[in-house]
């Protein structure tokens, strides 16, 4: 199947301090993506749509300005989590649909962020 | 709004029998896919099966089979001859699928933990 890489898969970081999430589409293009947030014990609950070329746009409640995303090319967005604090730890998880007739999202391996 | 439900937080089964994951959902829109996604203890995402809404067979792959059943607006998961690997966290999602095959992103249920006794 397709494959959607996401790196660092964990990283731990102090209060204040930003951290960058990459997300690559490896063998097919990406116009869209999604990022997710995932809670222990809890459902995805997407955080945004990132479109290549242009804007992101946010769910309702999330912050744009803390969580910046930039799709610049069509197999590659990142999620910045700035000025991290210890409640925006959590799991975070991207995914992206070939297209082409090909219906289901491919999702990267998430990343586990724990701000201390 | 689109909306997936799943009532069973935790099921158990017996080694090599089968297991049915429920899953119903509720939306408006005449053109949508359903997915069932598989988490295993280290978080990444395995998808499994796929039902279009216009698909008029039951999807299948390998050991998973989803009953699609439209006019209850269910998709349950059928996991056949269950083995100790198949534990793990179990989503039903579904997406909207838009004019000219466009795709919204996945809504999830809050998901069912399996769990495979030897």
């Amino acid at each position: 199947g397709a494959v959607v890489s996401q790196h660092p898969s964990r990283v731990i970081c102090k209060s204040g301090t930003s951290v960058k999430i990459e997300c690559r589409s490896l063998d097919f293009q990406a116009t869209t993506m999604f990022w997710y947030r995932q809670f222990p014990k809890q459902s995805l609950m997407l955080m945004a749509t990132s479109n290549e070329g242009s804007k992101a746009t946010y769910e309702q409640g999330v912050e744009k300005d803390k969580f910046l995303i930039n799709h610049a090319s069509l197999t590659l967005s990142t999620l910045t989590v700035t000025s991290a604090h210890p409640e925006d730890s959590s799991f975070y998880i991207c995914s992206a649909t070939p297209g082409q007739g090909r219906p289901e999202a491919f999702f990267g391996q998430g990343t586990r962020l724990t701000v201390v | 709004a689109q909306k997936i439900t799943q009532t069973q937080p935790g099921m158990f089964v017996q080694e090599k029998e089968a297991v049915t994951l429920d899953c119903t959902y509720d939306t408006s829109d005449q053109s949508y896919g359903l997915f069932w996604y598989k988490q295993p203890s280290s978080g990444e995402m395995i998808f499994l099966i796929y039902q279009g809404s216009y698909d008029e067979q039951n999807a299948t792959e390998g050991r998973y089979s989803l009953n699609f059943q439209k006019a209850r607006k269910s998709a349950n998961l059928v996991i056949s001859a269950s083995q100790l690997g198949d534990s793990a966290m179990y989503f039903c999602a579904m997406r909207e699928i838009g004019y000219g095959g466009s795709q919204g992103n996945l809504i999830f249920g809050k998901g069912t933990k399996l769990s495979v006794k030897p």
